[in-house]
């Protein structure tokens, strides 16, 4: 069975950092790029980061550049978001969702359930 | 990048059509047949129902079809049915190599 699973979420002072990790199972993780989503409540999608299959082309919204990063263990089928500086407006799911390439960023064909990032003092 | 347009909401009577504009520029929607589409039930997550513009991925019906037309893509679902009210999302892939959403589109199954 496909799986992607997210974890790290919580609740978080602005100025702080928070560490996010998908854990991949059912298909070949290495054959694939892959992203973070994110939803704020009540909003639509809004697309955060990506990376290709080999970590050589990664890429970030304007709004989380230079604050955050993506990387990906090939070896653990893992992928995570370290989200440094976190502001009131990066409260939202966090979801983990599989691209339908390996290297440019396509679409996103297979999706975890999420994790509830809630930055507030 | 900024997101690509999409009406706020939609409606349809059962059985009946309705398509679903997703409105870019020549650097994204007009430039690449890098669209998709994503449907959204309340509290779950996205799904993948249109990819390359037209492709439609195994398991999803063929009630759901997707086309585009210069900075247009569409997505039209015929027979409407109850199970299909939910929110709609188109992307696509951009020239600044990364991928941007619609606002997203509530459809209402009257």
């Amino acid at each position: 069975e496909v799986q992607l699973v997210e974890s790290g979420g919580g609740l978080v002072q602005p100025g702080t950092s928070l560490r996010l990790s998908c854990a991949v199972s059912g298909f070949t993780f290495d054959d694939y790029a892959i992203h973070w989503v994110r939803q704020a409540p009540g909003k639509g999608l809004e697309w955060v980061a990506g990376i290709s299959w080999n970590s050589g082309n990664i890429g970030y919204a304007d709004s989380v550049k230079g604050r955050f990063i993506i990387s990906r263990d090939n070896a653990k089928n893992s992928l995570f978001l370290q989200m440094n500086s976190l502001r009131a407006e990066d409260t939202a799911l966090y979801y983990c969702a599989k691209d339908g390439g390996y290297h440019n960023f396509w679409y996103f064909d297979l999706w975890g359930r999420g994790t509830l990032v809630t930055v507030s003092s | 990048q900024s997101a690509l347009t999409q009406p706020a909401s939609v409606s349809g009577s059962p059985g009946q059509s309705i398509t679903i504009s997703c409105t870019g520029t020549s650097s994204d929607v007009g430039a690449y047949n890098y669209v998709s589409w994503y449907q959204q039930h309340p509290g779950k997550a996205p799904k993948l129902m249109i990819y390359e513009v037209t492709n439609r991925p195994s398991g999803v019906s063929n009630r759901f079809s997707g086309s585009k037309s210069g900075n247009t893509a569409s997505l039209t679902i015929s027979g409407l049915q109850a199970e299909d009210e939910a929110d709609y999302y188109c992307s696509s892939y951009t020239s600044r190599s990364t991928p941007v959403f619609g606002g997203g589109t509530k459809l209402t199954v009257l």
